[in-house]
């Protein structure tokens, strides 16, 4: 069965930190481009960030938003994903969710983990 | 840059059609044939509806269709049953390896 299944969320002052992360299984995740999406409560979807398989060079690219703040980052070996999170602030409180494609396009999300709470608050 | 533009909310009857939009700009929407859309229930993950504009994944309900013309891009749903009431979101290709969502609309089914 194909899943992934995040970890990490929890309360956090505003300016700390936070690292989730991210279990797959079922699909070959070192051929996967992974993304984390986010969700303020009440509010739409957000994307964060995306890294590329190595086999297409492991770039990552970022929301204007997060850029110099947060960190995607794959260990293949591990079959996990990570978003390292630093200078957090209130607006970055939301469920963060793992997700790529399999047969949706590179460009479109087709698996989705269930989500992590992170709050930001003092 | 600003999510893309979606009504905030649409309704139908059971059985009707309705179509919901997603406007943006030449440099996303009108610019890739990259539009996804994406179902979500309370409390639920996000469900992929269509992506690349007008494609289905497989097994889905080809109630759904998705469409584009110039910078605004549309889902429409045929058919209108009870369990379709959710959030529905568009999202697109915004170039430099960016992605922008929309910033949702709320289906009612009378």
């Amino acid at each position: 069965e194909v899943q992934l299944v995040e970890s990490g969320g929890g309360l956090v002052k505003p300016g700390g930190s936070l690292r989730l992360s991210c279990a797959a299984s079922g699909f070959t995740f070192s051929n996967a481009w992974m993304s984390w999406v986010r969700q303020a409560p009440g509010k739409g979807l957000e994307w964060v960030d995306r890294i590329k398989s190595k086999t297409d060079g492991g770039t990552t690219d970022y929301a204007a938003p997060v850029k110099g703040r947060f960190t995607i980052s794959r260990d293949d070996s591990k079959n996990t994903l990570y978003l390292q999170m630093n200078s957090l602030k209130t607006e970055d409180t939301a469920v963060y969710y793992c997700t790529t494609n399999m047969k949706g396009g590179r460009n479109a999300f087709d698996i989705w983990g269930q989500g992590t709470m992170v709050t930001v608050s003092s | 840059q600003s999510a893309l533009t979606q009504p905030a909310s649409v309704s139908g009857s059971p059985g009707q059609s309705i179509t919901i939009s997603c406007t943006g700009t030449s440099s996303d929407v009108g610019g890739y044939n990259l539009v996804s859309w994406y179902q979500q229930h309370p409390g639920k993950a996000p469900k992929l509806m269509i992506y690349e504009g007008s494609k289905r994944p497989s097994g889905l309900s080809n109630r759904f269709s998705g469409s584009k013309s110039g910078n605004t891009a549309s889902l429409t749903i045929s058919g209108l049953q009870a369990e379709d009431e959710a959030d529905y979101y568009c999202c697109s290709y915004a170039g430099r390896n960016t992605l922008i969502f929309g910033g949702g609309t709320k289906l009612t089914v009378l």
